[in-house]
C-alpha cells in the first residue's frame, strides 16, 4: 500500500530538548516536503527536497533542519524546540512532475512546553 | 507573491448546498486542489481541477474555476453532517511545485 509514514504521531516535549520527526515513503518519490498547520494560517511549507542530498527552505524554515540521505526518508529536526513550534506537522511526497498526485502523512501533533 | 485566501467559517443546514470560495494569485498553477480535514485527522484530497478546465463534477462535489478572476469554488450538494470539516483550497505554482494553502474554511453542518 502506498503511504507516507510519520513518527511520532503525538509528542509533548520541553523547550530546548532536541527532537526528530521521521517521515518515510514507500513509493520511490523524488520530491518530499514538510508543512506545519496552525489555526487561521492553513499549511505552510517548512522545507522541501527535490531528491537525495538536495534540500531547500520553504516559507517558514527558522528553527528547523532536514536531511535527505536516502530517497525514502526525510526527517524533520528541531535542534532546540520552542513553544512557537507547537503545531501539527505534515510530511508529503510525490513524483517529480506529478503535481496532481501528492501523498500526505497522517500528521504529527507536537506540543512544546 | 503567492497567496491563497479563503473565508474562515461557513454554516449550513443539513440538506442545503454549501459553497466554499477561494481566491489565488499565481496564474501559473497547473492544478488547484480542495482538501478536507476532519477533526483530529489528516488531510484528504477531495478533488483537483486542471487549470484549463472551467468545471469539474464528482458526485456531490462541483468545482468551478474562473481563471480570469483567479477564483475557485467548491460546491457540496445535499450537505450532510459528515461533511463537517475544514476545507483547504491549494494551488501549486509550476515554478516551485510546492503547495500553497489557504487558511482553511470550517464548514459547520447543522441538523
Amino acid at each position: 500500500e502506498a503511504q507516507v509514514t510519520q513518527n511520532p504521531r503525538y509528542l509533548i516535549t520541553v523547550t530546548g530538548k532536541k527532537l526528530t520527526v521521521t517521515c518515510s515513503q514507500n513509493m520511490n518519490h523524488e520530491y518530499m516536503s514538510w508543512y506545519r498547520q496552525d489555526p487561521g494560517l492553513g499549511l505552510r511549507q517548512i522545507y522541501y527536497s527535490m531528491n537525495v542530498e538536495v534540500t531547500d527552505k520553504g516559507d517558514v524554515p527558522e528553527g528547523y533542519k532536514v536531511s535527505r540521505k536516502e530517497k525514502r526518508n526525510f526527517p524533520l529536526i528541531l535542534e532546540s524546540p520552542s513553544p512557537n513550534q507547537t503545531s501539527l506537522y505534515f510530511c508529503a511526497s510525490r513524483r517529480t512532475g506529478a503535481q496532481n498526485t501528492i501523498y500526505f502523512g497522517e500528521g504529527s501533533w507536537l506540543t512544546v512546553v | 507573491g503567492e497567496d491563497v485566501e479563503q473565508s474562515l467559517f461557513l454554516s449550513v443546514r443539513e440538506g442545503d448546498s454549501s459553497v466554499i470560495n477561494c481566491t489565488y494569485t499565481d496564474s501559473s498553477s497547473t492544478y488547484l486542489y480542495w482538501y478536507k480535514q476532519e477533526p483530529g485527522a489528516g488531510l484528504q484530497l477531495l478533488t483537483y481541477i486542471f487549470s484549463n478546465m472551467d468545471m469539474k463534477q464528482d458526485q456531490r462535489l462541483t468545482v468551478l474555476l474562473n481563471k480570469k478572476d483567479k477564483h475557485l469554488s467548491l460546491r457540496i450538494a445535499d450537505t450532510q453532517t459528515g461533511d463537517s470539516a475544514i476545507y483547504f483550497c491549494a494551488e501549486s505554482p509550476t515554478l516551485t511545485g510546492k503547495l500553497i494553502f489557504g487558511q482553511g474554511t470550517t464548514l459547520q453542518v447543522k441538523p
